[in-house]
């Protein structure tokens, strides 16, 4: 069964820092990973989407890559404000429709 | 649009009782997946449905548990008969068919707590 990790569960930042978040995933038969982010009490809202044959995605001051061989993922966060304090999830799409989640980073960026 | 709508918000409930959660799927979406969110085990797919037929129910913990889709536009969760351990934040979920890339749109939703 696909197991996605995600380091570290809670990060700290002041703001303007430019962060990185981690993902690994144990099946690199993927079709595509998402990152999600969620504010307490909220769903979950998705920020990029990575096809299994792409390396990266982009909006605006995210950006994630993807190296699916050797199952990671990271989220690059530049120039971090308080408004980006949530929790971000990734999750990997193996088969049928199935996305694994991990347990998300919480991030909090200090004014 | 309005996005993927769930009701209720919130449910506080008696262990034993029913419990009978909604969802309305963003229009024009194909797939619709019902998710649970607890501390200890994250977020776990309960089941789906692609154009409201039930695909995938191994998710789903126990018979206690049903999931329906009678249109397009709607579909609910039942938990009967409730127990304290079914308390998590259960999500409504849906995406378009035709791609293996589209991505998923959350509704807000439902903080069940079972006393």
């Amino acid at each position: 069964k696909q197991e996605v990790t995600q380091i570290p569960a809670a990060l700290s930042v002041p703001e303007g820092e430019n962060l990185v978040l981690n993902c690994s995933f144990t099946d690199s038969a993927i079709y595509n990973l998402q990152w999600f982010r969620q504010d307490p009490g909220k769903g979950l809202t998705s920020l990029l989407l990575i096809q299994s044959s792409q390396r990266e995605q982009t909006s605006g001051r995210l950006n994630a890559s993807l190296d699916k061989s050797s199952g990671r993922s990271t989220l690059y966060i530049a120039a971090s404000q308080p408004g980006d304090s949530a929790t971000y999830l990734c999750a990997v799409k193996t088969g049928a429709n199935n996305l694994f989640f991990g347990t998300g980073t919480r991030l909090t960026v200090i004014p | 649009d309005a996005g993927v709508i769930q009701s209720p918000r919130h449910e506080v409930t008696e262990m034993g009782q029913e419990v009978t959660l909604r969802c309305k799927p963003i229009s024009g979406h194909d797939y619709l997946f019902w998710y649970r969110q607890t501390m200890m085990r994250g977020l776990e797919l309960l089941i789906y449905f692609n154009n409201n037929v039930p695909i995938d129910d191994s998710g789903m913990p126990e018979d206690r548990f049903s999931a329906k889709m009678p249109n397009a536009s709607f579909s609910t969760l039942k938990i009967q008969p409730s127990e304290p351990r079914d308390s998590a934040v259960y999500f409504c979920a849906s995406s378009r068919q035709g791609s293996t890339n589209e991505k998923l749109f959350f509704g807000s939703g439902t903080q069940l707590s079972v006393l």
